[in-house]
């Protein structure tokens, strides 16, 4: 089944203590990416990738980073997460990342930082 | 830049009922537009899509129709179910085809 798997779906976090997503899909997808999602502003991308080590900042990229060692793999990390990082995460993958490709979705996960 | 605008929700509807959520967009060039749509606790899917003027996108008994003359991309369904109710969003690629920007989503929820 294509999937696009998130770690973890729930986590409370306090400020500045580090915390990685994972993001894992199975399709051999080249494209993978990073939304948040907040009431009353949808979503918004973080970072992006187009393939294994190509990554670049979406439209809300600070206090985020990512990586792309492996083509299944995305991480999101919040090197010292704030509160104004609480929010829905969710990630993505496409074949190619062009928009007319369809794009998976992970289930999301709840960020909260107190 | 490029930007989506969709109707503030809450929408309530009673079941058979008839649905309009309007979606007009700004952006240079030729967008292709999609709506997506996000069921309670799951991430969001595909619903439709539409490439070129005038094209008309399809799925489950939901329509849009690209209009680049309005610049709009209404989404309607002629009898909404309970099981349509979910949070929809509009969305259109960037003149790369790479990026999507999301309107801020309608909330629907359909009563029986």
């Amino acid at each position: 089944e294509a999937q696009v798997t998130q770690n973890p779906r729930y986590l409370i976090t306090v400020t500045g203590k580090k915390l990685t997503v994972t993001c894992s899909q199975n399709m051999n997808h080249e494209y993978m990416s990073w939304y948040r999602q907040d009431p009353g502003l949808g979503l918004r991308q973080i970072y992006y990738s187009m393939n294994v080590e190509v990554t670049d900042k979406g439209d809300v990229p600070e206090g985020y980073k990512v990586s792309r060692k492996e083509k299944r793999n995305f991480p999101l990390i919040l090197e010292s997460p704030s509160p104004n990082q609480t929010s829905l995460y969710f990630c993505a993958s496409s074949p190619t990342g062009l928009a007319e490709n369809t794009i998976y979705f992970g289930e999301g996960s709840w960020l909260t930082v107190v | 830049g490029n930007s989506v605008t969709q109707m503030e929700g809450p929408v309530t509807l009673s079941e058979e009922a008839f649905l309009t959520i309007n979606c007009t967009y700004t952006a240079t060039g030729y967008p292709s537009l999609f709506w997506y749509v996000q069921y309670p606790g799951e991430g969001l899917q595909l619903l439709l899509k539409a490439t070129k003027a005038d094209d008309k996108g399809s799925n489950k008994g939901f329509e849009a129709t690209y209009r680049k003359e309005t610049t709009s991309f209404h989404l309607e369904k002629g009898s909404v179910q309970v099981s349509d109710s979910a949070v929809y969003f509009c969305a259109l690629s960037d003149n790369s085809g790479y990026a999507l920007n999301f309107g801020k989503g309608t909330s629907l929820l359909v009563t029986p």
